[in-house]
């Protein structure tokens, strides 16, 4: 059974760099695209953005000055770095697992496996 | 960018009743792309269906989709207590993923 944990700190200061990471086991991190996704409480779902095992990636383009995500294969884990956070980017952030990739094709099966969530504030 | 709408934002049902939840895209979507997720509080998302219309594995029968261009349906045939919840929608064109802003299933 594949698993995902967010790791990070809970806690970051006004324009400084958010930081996390997010483990899968129980499964390889090659052949899918990975996402993470926030929630400010309360409210709806918002996607940050994918990448593959090449380092290909697609970022929502209302964060993309402001996101890097990155991929480390021997350790099955991929990160999230979003930096000159606010207040606005307060919100539970999830990894999960998105589109499968083979032979040069990706076929969307969405987002099917989920961590349970990391609460990140903005605070000084 | 798409933007996904859900309609209505809360539905008030009995147990045992059908449930009917739309979701209508700005433009076009191929339904290869669309999913539905079901959330609880404190919890995740969970994905229902995905390719508008196949369920993910472990899911009831009694969760259908439907839909095809702007207009998409999650229909729970008769809803069971643990279906009282939030169920969004997602598609996922030209590489930009969004999501609708919900609907929520409350007890009536």
């Amino acid at each position: 059974q594949v698993q995902l944990q967010e790791s990070g700190p809970g806690l970051v200061k006004p324009s400084e760099t958010l930081s996390l990471t997010c483990t899968v086991s129980g499964g390889s991190i090659s052949s899918y695209y990975w996402s993470w996704i926030r929630q400010p409480a309360g409210k709806g779902l918002e996607w940050i953005g994918r990448i593959y095992i090449s380092g290909s990636t697609n970022y929502n383009p209302s964060l993309k000055s402001r996101v890097t995500m990155s991929v480390d294969t021997s350790k099955n884990q991929f990160s999230l770095r979003l930096s000159s956070v606010t207040a606005a980017d307060t919100a539970v952030y999830y990894c999960a697992r998105d589109s499968y990739c083979s032979g040069g094709s990706c076929y969307p099966t969405g987002l099917d496996y989920w961590g349970q969530g990391t609460l990140v504030t903005v605070s000084s | 960018e798409i933007v996904m709408t859900q309609s209505p934002a809360t539905l008030s049902l009995s147990p045992g009743e059908r449930a009917t939840l739309s979701c209508r895209a700005s433009q076009s979507v191929s339904s290869y792309y669309l999913s539905w997720y079901q959330q609880k509080p404190g919890q995740a998302p969970r994905l229902l269906i995905y390719g508008a219309s196949t369920r993910a594995t472990g899911i009831p029968a009694r969760f259908s989709g439907s839909g095809s261009g702007t207009d998409f349906t999650l229909t729970i045939s008769s809803l069971q207590p643990e279906d009282f919840a939030v169920y969004y929608c997602q598609q996922d064109y030209n590489f930009l993923l969004t999501f609708g802003g919900g609907t929520k299933v409350e007890i009536k």
